[in-house]
């Protein structure tokens, strides 16, 4: 019940396309679902996130579309840049103590000139 | 401005060997502070976390363990290392519960 899926694993756009990578979970308690983008032999930076009482958040070219009813979330990265390759993770976590995050198995994009 | 230091960046261990691994913050007092390990092409695995000095939670069954012996330090550790220990190590922090995590740059550890 702690799993977050993510897919695909690998995602190849053009410059000015669309980035889409999806993610599901399973724990409906989970409240917290950021976005990290992690170039390598760098740490995972916080992309965006969202709490599940809005169904959509924007920043700059970065949106999530989040389906509380189908435990599904969505990165939209639009007019995408050489730039943006990088992988990305999806996470979620519940209220407590600590906010434990649990992440997916990230997505490696590769946007070509 | 808040910033986490990790070290070394790599290290190269031979099997059995100790191992050592520190993670400081600066710019916050009393973080929340996180040890993942990230095998490669796969995402992150929390392995401990910290909401105050000596106060430690494992996650997951493992050869390492983790200490907090001042505020805004992190250390993970071990007696002796295995082949499976290879992988990517970060350290994070948050300020609060209610607050993203940030990561480190991380330590990659080699065994042989």
């Amino acid at each position: 019940q702690q799993q977050v899926k993510q897919s695909p694993q690998s995602l190849i756009v053009q410059k000015g396309g669309i980035s889409i990578i999806n993610c599901a979970y399973e724990n409906t308690a989970f409240d917290y679902f950021p976005w990290y983008q992690q170039f390598p032999g760098k740490g995972p930076a916080l992309l965006i996130a969202i709490r599940p009482d809005v169904s959509e958040k924007k920043e700059g070219r970065f949106t999530i579309s989040f389906n509380k009813s189908a435990k599904q979330f969505s990165l939209h990265i639009m007019d995408s840049q050489p730039g943006d390759s990088a992988t990305y993770f999806c996470a979620a976590s519940l209220s407590g103590s600590a906010r434990q995050l649990t992440f997916g198995s990230g997505t490696q994009l590769t946007v070509l000139p | 401005s808040q910033t986490i230091h990790q070290w070394p960046a790599t290290l190269v261990q031979p099997v059995g060997s100790p191992l050592s691994l520190e993670c400081t913050v600066e710019g916050t007092s009393n973080p929340n502070l996180y040890w993942y390990r990230q095998a490669a092409g796969r995402g992150l695995q929390l392995l401990f976390y910290s909401v105050g000095i000596g106060q430690i939670s494992s996650e997951v069954p493992q050869n390492l363990s983790a200490s907090r012996p001042q505020d805004r330090q992190f250390i993970l550790s071990s007696k002796k290392l295995l082949l499976s220990d290879s992988g990517f190590y970060l350290c994070a922090w948050s300020v609060s519960v209610d607050q993203p995590q940030h990561f480190g740059d991380g330590t990659r550890l080699s065994i042989l």
